[in-house]
């Protein structure tokens, strides 16, 4: 049973490009989150999207983005990037069957750098 | 503005002795509360949670305790291991584990032999 995956894996842009980063939920999840972590940070919540609609945002600009597919997958797309982009970004699935107690399984996350 | 805390930003025992890791949070909406454990190069894995009805969650060498008047947990790892080195994260959510989690910014913890 695959778990999260996460592509790519590393990824070096300049100051206002755009990126687009991809994620697989574990089978059987239909919810997916994203966060961000800095370097010696934890891990900061952009967005969740569940039936490909955005549920539930933090506190991120509208510079990011994202889609969710029929296949539950997902993307996260930056614009107008800046040098504070530079992070690890992290997604993370989750059935939704039970709020209450159910967890959320992180991919190994793709490593954004913005020169 | 942290609303959950990790004030310890690392912590070494001894293989086969008590490790105790400490997580505070401000939010009293918070009613579910995980750690995750995190390798290099990994993302983080879930570990333990507890829900606010609970003080006190066990799992195997893993507990996790909850007092929710001093908006404390505490990770108990009994016996310690040196495949637990690793940062471990606190997290804190008000509508359950699958919701928005907000985080505390990790601990590392190193297991000598």
């Amino acid at each position: 049973d695959a778990g999260v995956t996460q592509s790519p894996t590393h990824l070096i842009k300049t100051r206002g490009q755009q990126v687009t980063l991809r994620c697989s939920p574990k089978s059987g999840h239909d919810t997916v989150s994203w966060y961000q972590q800095a370097l010696g940070q934890g891990p900061q919540f952009i967005f969740q999207y569940y039936e490909e609609e955005e549920r539930q945002r933090g506190n991120f600009p509208d510079r990011f983005s994202g889609h969710q597919f029929p296949n539950y997958s997902s993307e996260l797309n930056v614009n107008a990037l800046l040098l504070g982009d530079s992070a690890l970004y992290l997604c993370a699935s989750s059935s939704g069957d039970n709020p209450s107690t159910d967890t959320q399984y992180f991919g190994p996350g793709t490593r954004l750098t913005v020169l | 503005d942290q609303q959950v805390k990790q004030n310890s930003p690392s912590l070494s025992v001894q293989e086969g002795r008590i490790s105790i890791l400490n997580c505070d949070y401000t939010n009293s909406m918070f009613d579910y509360f995980l750690w995750y454990k995190k390798y290099p190069a990994e993302g983080p894995t879930f570990l333990i949670s507890i829900s606010s009805i609970k003080d006190k969650n066990e799992d195997g060498r893993f507990t996790v305790f909850l007092n929710k008047s001093a908006k404390h947990l505490s990770l108990h790892i009994v016996p310690s291991q040196p495949g637990d080195s690793a940062v471990y994260f606190c997290a804190s959510s008000s509508q359950g584990g699958s919701e928005k989690l907000v985080f505390g910014k990790g601990m590392k913890l190193t297991v000598n032999p």
